[in-house]
Order: structure tokens, then C-alpha cells, then sequence
């Protein structure tokens, strides 16, 4: 089974500053998909980023982009530019490529993200 | 984007009531819808996997008969909490995809259950 990872149960930064956080996750499969989920206070979850194994250039969208290390089993997502509204819960998902899985996603525990003004 | 609608978005009822959750895909065939169950300050925890027309699949520790859930059609599934009790009292999210390639899963906005 696979494992996602987030060792840092919350991040402080300042607006307009940047901040990284980081997601590990352990698979024994060669093609899956990664994703960034942001659920703010009203516990919606809303899709940052999503980044394809296969792909070695990494996924950007706008003040969002990742770091997609595949020997490395790491996934780190960058914010840029940090928004009073980018305040949430981040939470990093593996979903495998199989399609015995369903396409369930298997979620880290989540980093809280707090932007100060 | 896909729209996914998920009613009610907050249930308080006595204990040994029945609940019934619905997610909607409203403008999206969902050939499987997820739920999940979300404790304060944590992670989602999957549920179950719901397959249109066929019988959910449950994860380990999950009780059955307590969650019955329900995919009649490729829009609609339903969650029901059966005979729920305080330890029941949680946020609960449906999530809905379309089968293969990248698709992402799309969220419902979640319902808050509390049981008295």
C-alpha cells in the first residue's frame, strides 16, 4: 500500500513571502498521479495542482508550482506571492495509475498554512 | 468546472436516528464516487468506494451495515448513516470521478453531522 507523508503539521509565512511544503510518499509503481488539495476554513476541498508521473517538467499554476522528484518519492508545492486567502489545510495525494484502484486518492495528514500579514 | 453538490450541509438529530446523505455530480457522468470521513484537525479517511450499479467497497474497519451506501445512477449516490449514535458525529465528504487517465476527484462542500 501506498504512504504520502507530510512532516510539517503547519507553516507560518508572511504575505507576499514564499513558502514550501513538502510531501514524500512511498510506492512501488512506475506511473500515478500526484495531487495539492487546499481545504480553507469552510472545509471545501479545492484542487491546487496536479502532476502526472510520466511527466518530468513540473506542474505550475500560477503562484503555484511543484517540485516533482520521482527518484526521490518527493513532491514538494511552492507558493509564491502568499495570499491572506491562501491561509487552509494543504493536504498532498497519491492516486494510483491501476485500474483495479478506482482512482482512490491516499492523502497525507495535511499542513496547516498560516499567512500573516 | 464539475460541480459536485452534496445535501444537507449540516445534520443535528437524537441519537438512534437515521441519516441519509446525498452527492450529486450535476453536470458529469461519476462512474465511482468516494466517501469520506473527516475528524477535526486531521485527514480525510476513505470510507468507501462507490461504483455505479454494483455493491460499494469498504475499507477496512468500516462497518457496513452502519454506512449503507447507494449508487443508483451515474449522478446520484447516497450515504446513510443507520441508527447513529454520538461517536458517529463527524464531517463527512463525497467526492466524485470519471474512470481512467488523470481526472481528478471532484468534492462535494461536505456534510457536518452531529448526533445528541
Amino acid at each position: 500500500a501506498q504512504t504520502v507523508t507530510q512532516s510539517q503539521p503547519e507553516m507560518s509565512v508572511q504575505e507576499a513571502e514564499t513558502v514550501t511544503l513538502s510531501c514524500t510518499y512511498d510506492t512501488s509503481e512506475s506511473d500515478y498521479y500526484l495531487f495539492w488539495y487546499k481545504q480553507p476554513p469552510s472545509r471545501q476541498m479545492i484542487l491546487v495542482i496536479r502532476q502526472e508521473a510520466y511527466k518530468q517538467q513540473n506542474a505550475t499554476e500560477n503562484r503555484f508550482s511543484v517540485n516533482f522528484q520521482k527518484a526521490a518519492k518527493s513532491f514538494s508545492l511552492k507558493i509564491s506571492d502568499s495570499q491572506l486567502g491562501d491561509a487552509a489545510m494543504y493536504f498532498c495525494a497519491y492516486r494510483s495509475a491501476t485500474t483495479d484502484s478506482w482512482g482512490k486518492l491516499q492523502f497525507g495528514a495535511g499542513t496547516q498554512v498560516v499567512v500573516t500579514p | 468546472g464539475a460541480v459536485v453538490s452534496q445535501h444537507p450541509s449540516r445534520v443535528i438529530c437524537k441519537s438512534g436516528t437515521s441519516v441519509k446523505i446525498e452527492c450529486r455530480s450535476l453536470d458529469f457522468q461519476a462512474t465511482t464516487m468516494f466517501w469520506y470521513r473527516q475528524f477535526p484537525k486531521q485527514s480525510l479517511m476513505l470510507m468507501a468506494t462507490s461504483n455505479e450499479g454494483s455493491k460499494a467497497t469498504y475499507e477496512q474497519g468500516v462497518e457496513k451495515d452502519k454506512f449503507l451506501i447507494n449508487h443508483a445512477s451515474l449522478t446520484l449516490s447516497t450515504l446513510t448513516v443507520t441508527s447513529a449514535h454520538p461517536e458517529d458525529s463527524s464531517f463527512y465528504i463525497c467526492s466524485a470521478s470519471v474512470r481512467g487517465g488523470n481526472q481528478p476527484q471532484h468534492f462535494g462542500d461536505g456534510t457536518r453531522l452531529s448526533i445528541l
